[in-house]
């Protein structure tokens, strides 16, 4: 069964440009989550999909990231502009998206702000 | 949203058991715990999960107390590549959706 696929694995931009993410979950995995994880933290839940809809956005900085997922696939998180802080590992992960199902997670975008 | 409380870090020698605590006090009659680790430079890796029965599965032991107030990761044999972060995760549901919120995990060092 393949995994969770993400890309790029490694991206550096400068502050104030933009950048974006993708990420392919499970086949017939309803639900999507985007985590932020900084150095020596745990991931931090940004947004949560169900199929194409937003059940969580509440720790998603509305101001500078955006985040869809059409057709209630594959999805694209979205950072502009970027700021020095926003350096961290984005991980995508996918569950079935019904009750006491795992989360599976891809190996994370390592995005580094200069 | 019910909390967990790990140690920051553990070391545990190879081959000898690796026991792994979690305190969730506050956690809900009908929410899960959830154990995951992350190796280094790697996404989060699912271990086990449990509500109020002991489970065991090829990976590990998870030991529940019967108040559900705290649990227990049993790494049965550690080996080199069980060094990693340990988290303690209680599942909780929004909405028919089940959130996964990460607290900062035991960092366990596997010593040979």
């Amino acid at each position: 069964e393949a995994g969770v696929a993400q890309s790029p694995r490694y991206k550096i931009i400068e502050k104030r440009q933009s950048v974006a993410f993708w990420c392919n979950p499970i086949s017939g995995h309803a639900t999507l989550y985007w985590y932020q994880q900084i150095l020596g933290q745990g991931p931090k839940l940004l947004i949560q999909f169900q199929n194409n809809g937003v059940v969580d956005d509440s720790q998603l900085p509305k101001d500078r990231f955006s985040a869809e997922r059409l057709k209630g696939v594959d999805s694209t998180l979205k950072i502009q502009p970027a700021k020095l802080e926003d350096s961290a590992v984005y991980l995508c992960a996918s569950s079935l998206g019904r009750e006491n199902t795992e989360a599976f997670f891809g190996q994370g975008t390592r995005l580094t702000v200069v | 949203d019910a909390k967990t409380t790990q140690p920051t870090s553990m070391d545990c020698a190879e081959g000898r058991a690796a026991n792994l605590p979690c305190n969730h006090s506050t956690i809900s009659g009908n929410e899960y715990v959830y154990w995951y680790r992350q190796i280094h430079s790697q996404g989060p890796q699912y271990i086990i999960h449990g509500l109020k029965n002991n489970e065991t599965n090829e990976m590990a032991s998870l030991i529940i107390t019967e108040d559900r107030k705290s649990s227990t990761l049993i790494l049965p044999h550690a080996t080199l590549r069980d060094t990693a972060v340990y988290y303690c995760i209680v599942r909780v549901s929004k909405g028919g959706s089940e959130k996964l919120v990460f607290g900062k995990g035991t960092k366990l060092t596997v010593n040979p």
